[in-house]
């Protein structure tokens, strides 16, 4: 089955910087990678996805770049704010396999 | 147009019960997926059914099982319990099972086994 492997666990960056999560994958037939965002206490939300016929896709602050001969998949986020603060995790798949998730938290 | 929603919103129960979750899809979709996260990790995928059948199943011991009916919600039932099944469960739904339909997800039930 597939596997995918999300790094790193967690990121703290300032208020207006940026961050990068990445994740790689293991079988080569994945063709759709989403990323959702899970705010305390809620369930996860969709917030961009990628299919393998793109290289990156944005979404205003959000982007997301795809290497399928790397087997690697990136979320970038921009000029981050307080509300960005949540746990993000990549899937793979459509989404039998996520990846473990990174806390992240956007100091003021 | 509704979400995913999931009932009961918290459930507690006592080890060796049985727990019953329900889960009613985005209109229109027809595949069911459920998901385990204990607290503070990850989410473990359970069971997906599309169509009314069980289309594929995660590492889970047999104890978990769940079924999705006519209409297209679902079940997922957790018998025997033990305090390690204390967890957020999470349903999602998804217009079928072509790879590449968009998952959404419910905002979860919370077990709690005491």
């Amino acid at each position: 089955g597939e596997n995918v492997e999300q790094h790193p666990s967690t990121l703290s960056v300032q208020e207006g910087d940026s961050a990068v999560i990445k994740c790689t994958y293991s079988d080569s037939a994945s063709n759709y990678f989403p990323w959702y965002k899970q705010e305390l206490g809620k369930g996860p939300q969709l917030i961009i996805d990628i299919r393998s016929n793109v290289g990156e896709k944005k979404d205003q602050r959000i982007a997301v770049t795809l290497n399928k001969t790397a087997k690697h998949f990136s979320l970038h986020i921009t000029e981050t704010q307080p509300e960005d603060s949540a746990v993000y995790f990549c899937a793979a798949s459509w989404g039998l396999s996520f990846g473990a998730g990174t806390t992240v938290t956007v100091r003021a | 147009e509704a979400g995913v929603t999931q009932s009961p919103t918290h459930l507690i129960k006592t080890r060796g019960q049985q727990a019953t979750l329900r889960c009613s899809p985005i209109s229109g979709h027809t595949s069911v997926y459920w998901y385990q996260q204990a607290l503070g990790l990850g989410l473990q995928f359970l069971l997906w059914y599309d169509e009314g059948e069980e289309r594929n199943r995660g590492n889970f011991p047999p104890r978990f099982s769940g079924r999705q009916f006519p209409n297209y919600s679902s079940e997922l039932n957790v018998n025997a319990l033990e305090l390690e099944d204390s967890a957020l469960y999470l349903c999602a739904s998804s217009l079928g099972r072509l790879s590449g339909n968009t998952i959404y997800f419910g905002e979860g039930s919370w077990l709690t086994v005491v």
